[in-house]
């Protein structure tokens, strides 16, 4: 059975520091892995997706996401940290029966300090 | 645009009552999907449906009942058995490719026991 574990409920970084939020997945069949953005009272937003091909992968707002088969891992980085970064960011992976189901994490906000 | 519109914004239920969440999309997508969403909880699916006329029960639909007479549309209703129905709560929709190009979400209505 599939699954994501988002290690992390809230990370906080300074201004024009690194962002890496982590996420772990779980799946008997090779994954769709996926990262959402969310702000406040609003709905999710995609940032990336990896499917097939290139395992880095690049995203909006300069967000980018490396797939790891051997570590089971997509963690979402950003060079350089913005004020307007601040949101709640979910990793999700899809469920491949069919049903065009995904399995969400649990969400990390990401707090950005000046 | 295409997209999906989800109202009311914000919604009061009285204990007791029954209340009707909208969800209308306009991108032509085969699927739609209900989300709750509580603090640090994540995303827990409550219904899906991939074609009209047809939707099968998510990870928590005790409480909650939907339809789906028409492609656009997949409303929503929170039954008087759902006893903690405060939450956020989120319409997605994806074509028949959904676990490949990701979900499209609506901005979510925020309903509250009063």
């Amino acid at each position: 059975a599939q699954s994501v574990t988002q290690l992390g409920s809230h990370v906080s970084v300074s201004e024009g520091a690194l962002v890496l939020l982590r996420c772990n997945y779980s799946s008997s069949v090779p994954p769709y892995l996926f990262w959402y953005v969310q702000y406040p009272n609003q709905g999710l937003q995609l940032l990336l997706k990896y499917t097939t091909g290139a395992t880095l992968v690049k995203g909006i707002n300069g967000f980018e996401a490396e797939f790891k088969k051997s570590e089971t891992s997509f963690h979402l980085t950003k060079p350089s940290a913005h004020m307007s970064d601040a949101a709640e960011y979910f990793c999700a992976v899809s469920v491949t029966s069919g049903t065009y189901k995904y399995i969400f994490g649990t969400g990390t906000r990401l707090k950005v300090l000046a | 645009d295409g997209g999906i519109t989800q109202s009311p914004k914000y919604l009061f239920r009285k204990e007791g009552q029954n209340v009707t969440l909208s969800c209308e999309q306009n991108l032509n997508h085969d699927a739609m999907y209900w989300y709750r969403q509580d603090p640090g909880q994540g995303l827990r699916l409550i219904y899906y449906s991939q074609i009209v006329n047809d939707f099968q029960k998510g990870d928590i639909a005790e409480g909650y009942s939907v339809s789906r007479e028409k492609k656009e549309s997949f409303p929503l209703t929170v039954t008087s058995a759902q006893k903690n129905p405060t939450a956020f709560y989120l319409c997605a929709s994806s074509n028949t490719q959904g676990a490949f190009y990701g979900y499209t979400f609506g901005s979510g209505t925020r309903l509250t026991v009063v």
